[in-house]
């Protein structure tokens, strides 16, 4: 497709369990971007890439929090055992290059902890 | 401080009317200035880019006021269509881009 693509729309998951979710950007795109929105909030920065690089992961909240990209292109965000403070949806952006504007943002995935 | 602020709202507007909102933001270097919109259980969406001499695109005008760090966003002649939130996105500390909160817009019929 021409968007972002992201996977799962959306995840249910128990307390404590590990959940990966998918980041596909649009080809071409340089800059990767992972937000997390949580209800009535706006989207918080968590991290980006500048293809496979990781450039700043200053908002990741904890180290349960990892996300990689390693060929440059599809990304994932890992977050282990998780909690239900980590109930969110989860936006990934890509853009051609940093700065550059529209960020085209997936659809998200809504992640919910039990 | 918050590195951007915005009034969450909920404004509630008549179809027809004039309604403005602001942004504030506390990096003073602060160089790229952005409104998004969101609607409900959808993904964020680039309204439009806002210039330092201001800009407009139909009803809609983005202001810059570099000296009291905000931006704003007038919408003229309302629409039902235009109920949404809408964000305020600049660009912060180490070129980072920020969301505001977001501001939560009704057009009553």
């Amino acid at each position: 497709g021409a968007g972002v693509s992201q996977s799962p729309r959306y995840k249910v998951a128990k307390r404590g369990q590990d959940v990966a979710l998918r980041c596909d950007p649009i080809s071409g795109h340089v800059s990767l971007f992972w937000y997390q929105q949580a209800l009535g909030q706006g989207p918080e920065f968590l991290t980006y890439f500048q293809n496979e690089a990781q450039l700043d992961k200053s908002g990741l909240p904890s180290d349960r929090f990892f996300a990689e990209r390693p060929e440059g292109s599809v990304s994932t965000l890992k977050i282990q055992r998780t909690q239900q403070e980590d109930s969110a949806v989860y936006l990934c952006a890509s853009s051609l290059a940093l700065g550059d504007q529209p960020q085209h943002f997936g659809d998200g995935t809504r992640l919910s902890i039990l | 401080r918050k590195e951007v602020e915005q009034d969450p709202g909920p404004f509630n507007v008549p179809e027809g009317a004039t309604v403005a909102f602001n942004c504030t933001y506390s990096n003073s270097a602060s160089q790229s200035f952005f409104w998004y919109r969101q609607d409900c259980r959808k993904e964020p969406k680039l309204l439009m880019s806002v210039y330092s001499s201001g800009n407009e695109d139909g009803r809609f005008t983005a202001q810059l006021n570099r000296a009291s760090q905000y931006i704003s966003l007038l919408i003229r002649d309302s629409k039902l269509s235009d109920s949404a939130t809408y964000l305020c996105v600049v660009n912060g500390r180490d070129d980072k881009i920020i969301f505001g909160k977001g501001t939560r817009l009704h057009i009553l019929p």
